[in-house]
């Protein structure tokens, strides 16, 4: 256990549906990361909160829509996705504001993201 | 670009060393990082390293060279349970980090 949750551990969804990933940290940390992690490629950072707020986007596409209402949660709202975004979907936390130093980050076990 | 090498697979055998490399090419470095992960888990620290040198944790060793560009996770007496892929990770300029495909490790008794 990393103290960081994730729900729901596998989601097989079709093109048109709406869905949403939840990620929860109990560690007390400052910022959040949404990575896509597809087999025998590196990490691909999606999004970053820090402080609730989003600090980095990188060229993300539209179908996928970041929240963090507070702190501790971070959810990943996907609709109208294609069979390419079928990957594992990977929350992370760490202490500190994004900037402000190089701290380890803490990962949820993911979501295992099916899209037909 | 950006870029973070390894290998994309190893195999050692029960009881032996092992030597993962890294090399990364990034703008700006504050410090490397390796993470174990299993098969289906999440990502786990194993390391940081900021400064040239060697780091010792029990039976992983972490070393780093800022001028070559270069990094390498050792694992002494190897088990079975350090079957898993090791992914290399270097915090750039701004902070964000950089990863690598990683490497799969694959035990043999």
């Amino acid at each position: 256990e990393t103290g960081v949750t994730q729900t729901p551990r596998h989601l097989v969804m079709g093109m048109t549906n709406k869905k949403s990933l939840k990620c929860e940290q109990h560690l007390g940390h400052n910022a959040m990361y949404w990575y896509k992690q597809s087999a025998k490629k590196p990490l691909e950072l999606m999004f970053v909160y820090s402080l609730e707020e989003r600090v980095e986007n990188n060229s993300v596409p539209s179908r996928f829509s970041p929240e963090c209402p507070n702190s501790s949660h971070l959810f990943l709202h996907l609709h109208t996705l294609q069979p390419e975004d079928s990957a594992l979907y990977l929350c992370a936390s760490s202490q500190d504001r994004v900037g402000s130093g190089a701290d380890e980050q803490f990962f949820g076990p993911g979501t295992r993201l099916t899209v037909l | 670009g950006q870029n973070i090498d390894q290998p994309t697979e190893m195999t050692a055998t029960e009881g032996a060393i092992v030597q993962i490399n890294c090399t990364y090419q990034t703008s700006g470095f504050n410090g490397l990082f390796w993470y174990q992960q299993h098969a289906g888990e999440a990502p786990t620290f194993l390391s940081y390293n900021v400064l040239d040198g060697l780091e010792e944790k029990g039976r992983f060793s972490s070393f780093l060279s800022r001028s070559k560009g270069y990094s390498y996770l050792l694992l002494k007496e190897l088990q079975m349970k350090d079957s898993a892929s090791y992914l290399c990770a270097v915090a750039d300029s701004n902070y964000q980090l950089i990863w690598g495909a990683g490497t799969k490790l694959i035990i043999k008794p």
